[in-house]
């Protein structure tokens, strides 16, 4: 079965600093989605990831793909308070409904 | 707009004592997910559905049943209560179209705890 680790497992920050998180699988990814979570929230939809050297961006959120590595990054530029959080990485199994496997999450904190 | 509704979104419950948590999607989606999430471990997957009337067992399903009579609700059933089960519990949904994003959609959560 497909495994997601995700790196580091914690991160404080200083408030303006950028910071990058890793997500690698052991098995070929297909679709792979990041998502943001607040503490006792539900998961925040950041972006979605499916053609290797694929990059998306969201406001100072940029996630990339290599397909090669099996392996996501996340990259957060100049970061704020308001980047705190949970980050989330999943991927489906490259069918029609197959649910998403998650990664154990990366804590975010960023210090003012 | 809807999405993916869960209730209840908070719950104590007694050992041994039994309760099924809400998931109700107004997407006719046909496929969907019952995930718990413990802390710095992720979201597991418990039991999955891909249409009405069939139900397949995820990664966690002990303790738990399902069923989907409709398209729109996938219940999740607690028969004995026990503290290993005190989690946060996700319901999603998706179209079950790969590399369509709007298609994983998840409910707010429902926060159990067992004593």
């Amino acid at each position: 079965s497909q495994e997601l680790e995700q790196s580091p497992q914690s991160l404080i920050v200083q408030e303006g600093k950028n910071l990058t998180i890793n997500c690698t699988s052991s098995k070929t990814l297909y679709g792979l989605y990041w998502y943001k979570q607040k503490y006792g929230e539900g998961l925040i939809f950041l972006m979605m990831l499916q053609k290797g050297g694929e990059e998306k961006s969201h406001e100072k959120i940029t996630a990339k793909l290599d397909e090669k590595k099996q392996q996501s990054s996340l990259h957060i530029t100049a970061s704020q308070p308001s980047h705190a959080g949970i980050y989330l990485c999943g991927a489906d199994g490259g069918q029609a409904g197959t649910a998403l496997i998650f990664g154990k999450g990366t804590t975010l904190s960023v210090s003012s | 707009n809807a999405g993916v509704t869960q209730t209840p979104k908070f719950r104590i419950l007694k050992i041994g004592q039994s309760m099924t948590l809400q998931c109700t999607q107004d997407m006719n989606h046909n496929y969907m997910y019952w995930y718990r999430q413990d802390p710095g471990m992720g979201l597991k997957l418990i039991y999955y559905s891909v249409g009405a009337g069939i139900t397949d067992k995820g990664e966690v399903p002990n303790g738990y049943n399902v069923s989907r009579s409709t398209t729109e609700d996938f219940p999740l059933r607690l028969e004995l209560a026990a503290p290993s089960q005190t989690s946060v519990y996700f319901c999603a949904s998706s179209y079950g179209i790969t590399g369509d994003y709007y298609g994983y959609t998840f409910g707010s959560g429902t926060r159990l705890t067992v004593v």
